[in-house]
């Protein structure tokens, strides 16, 4: 069975602290993807990785930067937490193949005070 | 730009009602197509898929959906909704690329 783990459910943090999202999947996928959802907003790409230590910018990039170094795992970074990034963070994974499905985590709500 | 529109944000339905979720994309060239959906308090998952041949594509839990190429619009059915179908539904769609681009989803509300 796919599955895409996050290391936190909830997370809070403080003004100008750097944060750590993880994700791993277990599925050897090629891709990965970090989201942001937002009420009326749906959910937008921020950064994606199609192969280890590759990155894409998405369409809301700043603020945030990623590491992928094993094939497996696709880290999200805060540099310097600011309140307007309070959020549902979902991590995703996909094999490459255009038509296929994505797979979500079960997502990080964070809360930057 | 490319986009993706869901103009339903809110549905609420009594249970045995039908359902149609509009969905609508602004570009024509190749697509493929999706329908997500998040249950309250779990992972966002594929409910249906369209990228090529019959457009009415039929998904999991009685959903289907049909494309249709000259409206630009991939609309969600469900002929007979039940209180579990509660949820938050999300029209993707990729423009022949890794990156999909999501609408701004639609909260169903079911009442029985």
């Amino acid at each position: 069975d796919v599955k895409v783990t996050q290391s936190s459910r909830y997370l809070v943090k403080r003004t100008g602290e750097k944060v750590f999202l993880e994700c791993v999947q277990d599925m050897d996928h090629e891709n990965m993807f970090w989201y942001r959802q937002d009420p009326g907003l749906g959910l937008r790409l921020i950064y994606f990785s199609y192969d280890v230590k590759m990155k894409e910018k998405g369409d809301i990039p700043e603020g945030y930067s990623v590491s992928r170094e094993k094939k497996e795992r696709f880290s999200l970074i805060l540099e310097s937490a600011s309140t307007n990034q309070t959020s549902m963070y979902l991590c995703a994974s996909s094999s490459g193949l255009i038509t296929d499905t994505q797979y979500f985590g079960p997502g990080t709500r964070l809360t930057v005070l | 730009a490319q986009s993706v529109s869901q103009h339903n944000h809110h549905v609420i339905l009594s249970e045995a009602a039908s359902l149609e979720l509009g969905c609508n994309y602004s570009y024509g060239g190749t697509v493929n197509l999706f329908w997500y959906v998040q249950y309250p308090g779990q992972h966002l998952q594929l409910l249906l898929k369209y990228f090529s041949g019959d457009p009415l594509v039929k998904g999991i839990k009685g959903f289907e959906a049909e494309f249709i190429k000259s409206k630009f619009s991939f609309n969600l059915r469900k002929p007979s909704v039940q209180w579990s179908d509660t949820a938050e539904y999300f029209c993707a769609v990729n423009y022949n690329t890794d990156k999909l681009i999501f609408g701004t989803g639609t909260r169903l509300q079911v009442f029985p």
